[in-house]
Parts: C-alpha cells; sequence; structure tokens
C-alpha cells in the first residue's frame, strides 16, 4: 500500500537555525498538510496546500514557516529561525481529494520528531 | 467552528474484553468524523471514517464507531482487546467538505491492555 514518506525521522538544531523538513506524499496525492504535536498535547493543523499554493494556514505558521513543492514528488516545510517552542513531532500528510464530494481521507507519515537546542 | 472531546485520556481494558472510547463533537455543518490510531514511535493511521452514509461504520483491525446526531456522539469500539490494539486514539473532525479539508484533533485517549 502507498504511504507517505518523511525525512528525516529526528532532527536536532540549534535555536536560530533553519531547518526544512521534507516528505514524499502518495504520487496520486494532490492536497498535502503540515500537522504538528507538541509533546503531551494534540495534534495542531498548520497550513494546507493545493495547486502550488496554500490554501489555509492556522494561526501558528507565521512568516517563520513556509512550504513548498520543489519538484513533483517532494513538499517540505520549512522553519526559518527556529525557537525553542518548535520543539515538536511535525506530521505531514495528503489526500487526493477529487473534489467535494470525494470521501478520500488524510494519510499521514510517521513524522520528524524536531529538537531544538 | 468544528471540535471534538475525548472524556477519558487513559482506558484500560484486559485482553480479550470491549473497549469503549468516548468521543464527542461540536459542529456547525453536518461533519466528517474520524478514528485515527497512533502506536508509538508511529505516525497516524486512519482506523474508520464517517461521511454522511451508514450511522454504524466499520474500521480495520475489528474497530467500529456509531454515529448518534442527537447525542453528538462518535464512540469507538470493539467487542475483544487484542494486545496489538495497545495505542493511543484519535477522534477527528474535519473541518469543511473533503477534498482540502482541516482536520481538528481530539487529546487523544492512551488505550492499555492488560495481559
Amino acid at each position: 500500500e502507498p504511504e507517505v514518506t518523511q525525512t528525516p525521522s529526528h532532527q536536532v538544531t540549534q535555536m536560530g537555525q533553519e531547518v526544512i523538513l521534507r516528505c514524499v506524499p502518495i504520487s496520486n496525492h494532490l492536497y498535502f498538510y503540515w500537522y504538528r504535536q507538541i509533546l503531551g498535547q494534540k495534534v495542531e493543523f498548520l497550513v494546507s496546500f493545493y495547486n502550488n499554493e496554500i490554501s489555509e494556514k492556522s494561526e501558528i505558521f507565521d512568516d517563520q514557516f513556509s512550504v513548498e513543492r520543489p519538484d513533483g514528488s517532494n513538499f517540505t516545510l520549512k522553519i526559518r529561525s527556529t525557537k525553542l517552542e518548535d520543539s515538536a513531532m511535525y506530521f505531514c500528510a495528503s489526500s487526493s481529494g477529487q473534489g467535494v464530494h470525494s470521501n478520500q481521507p488524510q494519510h499521514f507519515g510517521d513524522g520528524t520528531r524536531l529538537s531544538i537546542l | 467552528a468544528q471540535s471534538v472531546t475525548q472524556l477519558d485520556s487513559h482506558v484500560s481494558v484486559s485482553e480479550g474484553t470491549p473497549v469503549l472510547l468516548r468521543c464527542n463533537y461540536s459542529s456547525s455543518y453536518s461533519p466528517s468524523l474520524f478514528w485515527y490510531v497512533q502506536h508509538p514511535n508511529k505516525g497516524l493511521q486512519l482506523l474508520l471514517k464517517y461521511t454522511s452514509a451508514a450511522t454504524l461504520v466499520k474500521g480495520i483491525n475489528g474497530f467500529e464507531a456509531e454515529f448518534k446526531k442527537s447525542e453528538t456522539s462518535f464512540h469507538l469500539t470493539k467487542p475483544s482487546a487484542h494486545m496489538s490494539d495497545a495505542a493511543e486514539y484519535f477522534c477527528v473532525v474535519s473541518d469543511q467538505n473533503f477534498g482540502n479539508e482541516k482536520l481538528t484533533f481530539g487529546t487523544g485517549t492512551r488505550l492499555t491492555i492488560i495481559p
């Protein structure tokens, strides 16, 4: 069964440094998402992406965050200047979403654990 | 705005006994509801989904959930727990129609299976 893959599984970065989290969505999917889960808290929506542009973003997704689909397979999340509070598990998801009533759920990767020192 | 409330942060059952994980939702529209499971150090796996068709939804690994509009509930059940069911379970509601929706997660219920 096709799956969403995320790399790296664990990223350790100094505060203030830039970090890029990578995701390869399922190949025929058109809608892409990032979520995060701070340790001990609920999973939170960050951003959705379709047709090479952001569809919706949460208040968490400020100017320090950006997303990109640089080629036909990768979907990346960049944090420009990391803060301690960015430490979390980041999940990528994708869905085929072929229309309003497509009935297609989101499929998640295993996540990248980001640790800011 | 959509929201879900998972009423129990931790549930423990003995192997072979029934499982009940409770979820209540709040929605301004007809919701789409899901249960996802997260095993340790793994991603979120879809167990089942409700999409305004049958109110009793069957999922993988013997789990099922019943959508009850009058009670705004979507509880997850399994007749007989297995050791491999030990994991974190999330009740999730989608904010819009399928295709480009943002998911809103509950706080999760950790299921422990007692041998």
